[in-house]
């Protein structure tokens, strides 16, 4: 079975400055999907990127990139510039290919502090 | 638009109760799914419904049922509802993995059995 494991529960940053969430995961498949999701204070839950598992180039979306070691099953996002806005729950997910389960981590708690 | 709405956005109700939860989808996904969010703000899946058939059911006990008139909707009914129903909900779609794989959540609905 496929786990997720996000080892920060909560990180502070003051704003400006970057920071890493960490995520590992376990998994015997050799094809899947990697994901970040930002949850805000309204609950709506937010895609903040995604990573095939057979692309070796870090995916990156304007701020946030990751850093994906396929070897160490290591999934991580780095929020560079860090916003107030960027305050939320990250939560790091898997996927496997030709699945419909989507496995999430629990979830790091991110204050970006003024 | 709102491409997963759910209603409500809260309910507040007793124990005992039967009430449902609604979810629409405006993406022409194919599956959906209905995720428990606890405490710790840990999502556990609960059910996915794919073309209307039914392939993930996580040991949710028979007391929540899914219900899904067509491919743009998947509501959760719960009978006789208890204190630890009280949880958010969230829905959620994704296209199959051959066309697209992120998921897209609703915004959540915060359930509370008093």
């Amino acid at each position: 079975a496929q786990t997720v494991t996000q080892s920060q529960p909560e990180m502070s940053v003051q704003e400006a400055e970057t920071v890493t969430l960490s995520c590992t995961y376990d998994t015997s498949e050799n094809n899947y999907y990697l994901f970040w999701y930002k949850q805000p204070p309204s609950r709506q839950m937010i895609l903040v990127i995604r990573q095939e598992a057979y692309k070796q180039q870090n995916a990156t979306e304007n701020r946030f990139s990751v850093n994906f070691q396929k070897a160490a099953k290591s999934f991580s996002l780095k929020i560079s510039d860090s916003q107030l806005g960027d305050t939320a729950m990250y939560f790091c997910a898997f996927m496997k290919r030709g699945d419909d389960k989507i496995i999430f981590g629990k979830g790091t708690r991110l204050h970006i502090l003024p | 638009d709102t491409a997963v709405s759910q209603t409500p956005k809260y309910l507040v109700t007793q124990m005992g109760n039967d009430k449902s939860i609604k979810c629409e989808q405006n993406l022409g996904h194919d599956t959906m799914y209905w995720y428990k969010q606890d405490s710790k703000k840990f999502l556990k899946i609960m059910f996915s419904y794919n073309n209307k058939e039914l392939i993930i059911n996580e040991t949710v006990p028979n007391r929540f049922s899914p219900k899904s008139p067509d491919k743009a909707h998947l509501n959760l009914h719960i009978n006789s509802l208890e204190l630890g129903d009280s949880a958010v909900y969230f829905c959620a779609s994704s296209q199959t993995v051959q066309v697209n794989t992120e998921a897209f959540f609703g915004q959540g609905t915060r359930l509370t059995v008093v």
